[in-house]
């Protein structure tokens, strides 16, 4: 399946580098989110785009910058960041209507495993 | 209180027997409710969307219990190829347009042959 994309899928960096992990969605979607998931915790909602704009920051530290340059792509700069931070970081797309619950569905990448050494 | 809970197992079931998982949301405000699943290591998939008529997709029941605020799960003949974790998921729905999805952490289904 490659409705989403997620580059790297791994990756080990130290904590004064900078990386950026890149999804891309390839379903026609209006709308791209972020999430953590850590070991033994559920998946937790970063960052919500809906037609390229933020509409939610789910108080995530300014070490994660995220980056909506079309509808299709969604970017998370990454710097400074903690051991704590390493986790499955996937990547969402959905078609979003007002009201609609039938096509809110969200469709996940594969995830970039992250490790901080 | 969570906001979606769900009691993590993991639930041993020998191949063919029916088994059963609910989960209880607080957001008495919340408008569209999953159920997916996560193989290890993997992404989540969509199950099943689940309505308040209920609804059925071969093996799989769902029901939504809006009063009681519960989300059940219902794999009847259940195979080998089930084991997995079973992710109860909340749409608390905000605002309208796009809303981040609320993950339960997850039932552990482990099916012996």
């Amino acid at each position: 399946e490659t409705g989403v994309t997620q580059t790297p899928r791994h990756l080990v960096m130290g904590m004064t580098n900078k990386k950026s992990l890149k999804c891309e969605q390839h379903l026609g979607h209006n709308a791209m989110y972020w999430y953590k998931q850590s070991a033994k915790k559920p998946l937790e909602l970063m960052f919500v785009y809906n037609f390229k704009e933020q509409t939610e920051n789910n108080s995530v530290p300014s070490r994660f910058s995220p980056e909506c340059p079309n509808s299709s792509h969604l970017f998370l700069h990454l710097h400074t960041l903690q051991p704590e931070d390493s986790a499955l970081y996937l990547c969402a797309s959905s078609q979003q209507g007002a009201y609609s619950v039938i096509t809110d569905t969200q469709y996940f990448g594969p995830g970039t495993r992250l490790t901080v050494l | 209180r969570k906001e979606v809970e769900q009691d993590p197992g993991p639930f041993n079931v020998p191949e063919g027997a029916t088994v059963a998982f609910n989960c209880t949301y607080s957001n008495s405000a919340s408008q569209s409710f999953f159920w997916y699943r996560q193989d290890c290591r993997k992404e989540p998939k969509l199950l099943m969307s689940v309505y308040s008529s209920g609804n059925e997709d071969g093996r799989f029941t769902a029901q939504l219990n809006r009063a009681s605020q519960y989300i059940s799960l219902l794999i009847r003949d259940s195979k080998l190829s089930d084991s997995a974790t079973y992710l109860c998921v909340v749409n608390p729905r905000k605002g309208g347009g796009a809303d981040g999805l609320t993950f339960g952490k997850g039932t552990h289904l482990i099916i012996q042959p």
